[in-house]
């Protein structure tokens, strides 16, 4: 499975929304692919967002959604905060297999 | 509260050894199917392996690039997680993650605070 290409930065003012997108062949994500979204602040572990495309993990905030479809899966955080600047990465895994690969992580930056 | 603490891991030569260990607690262990993940320097991060549960046949997966020099092990008694890295490689300079393994919705759910590995001569 190949790399997943993610933008290397976005931005967005206090308060806007933004969306970081994850694509690849239509093979590496969509149907029997199951995306997650992992949010790292520098020098800290990475910590789970999203799993499945679209379920938020226990105790995320409803501010951090995800959509995806054949080839694209996106994760939008509205209502920008400054605790959100961060690298957000996505992760795909194929259903029945072994094979999963990273996105190559977005900065976000909350200006 | 799951908590995942690694160690091990420090400066090496290139082609030697090391064994990161990972201590587990919070949760059922041995019925934990657990990863390594690794990130270098300015880098993103890269899948390195998985090990399943023993009662799930306990089977080894790693990734491509490092299959033949990596080794996962978990010792279920002392809720413990092993990774032997043999014949380092510079590119091998990484933070390496313990992380579980939901494998009914396939997700990294906890990680542990890293350990360090620089391989220079």
């Amino acid at each position: 499975q190949s790399a997943l290409t993610q933008p290397a930065s976005v931005s967005g003012s206090p308060g806007q929304s933004i969306t970081i997108s994850c694509t690849g062949p239509s093979s590496d994500i969509g149907d029997y692919k199951a995306v997650s979204w992992y949010q790292q602040h520098p020098g800290k572990a990475p910590k789970l967002l999203m799993y499945d495309v679209s379920n938020r993990y226990s105790g995320i905030s409803h501010r951090f959604s995800g959509s995806g479809s054949a080839s694209r899966a996106s994760l939008t955080i509205s209502g920008l905060q400054a605790d959100d600047e961060a690298y957000y990465y996505c992760y795909s895994y194929t259903r029945g297999t072994s094979a999963g690969a990273f996105g190559g992580g977005t900065k976000l930056t909350v200006l | 509260e799951v908590q995942l603490v690694e160690s091990g891991g420090g400066l090496v030569k290139p082609g030697g050894s090391l064994r990161l260990s990972c201590a587990a607690s919070g949760f059922r262990f041995s019925g934990a199917w657990m990863c390594w993940v690794r990130q270098a320097p300015g880098k993103g991060l890269e899948w390195v392996g998985r090990i399943r549960s023993k009662t799930d046949g306990g089977t080894v997966e790693y990734a491509a690039p490092v299959k033949d020099r990596f080794t996962i092990s978990r010792d279920d008694s002392k809720n413990s997680l092993y990774l032997q890295i043999n014949s380092l490689k510079t590119e091998d300079t990484a933070t390496y993650y313990c992380t579980t393994w939901n494998y009914w919705e396939y997700y990294f759910d906890s990680w542990g605070q890293g350990t360090l590995v620089s391989v220079s001569s």
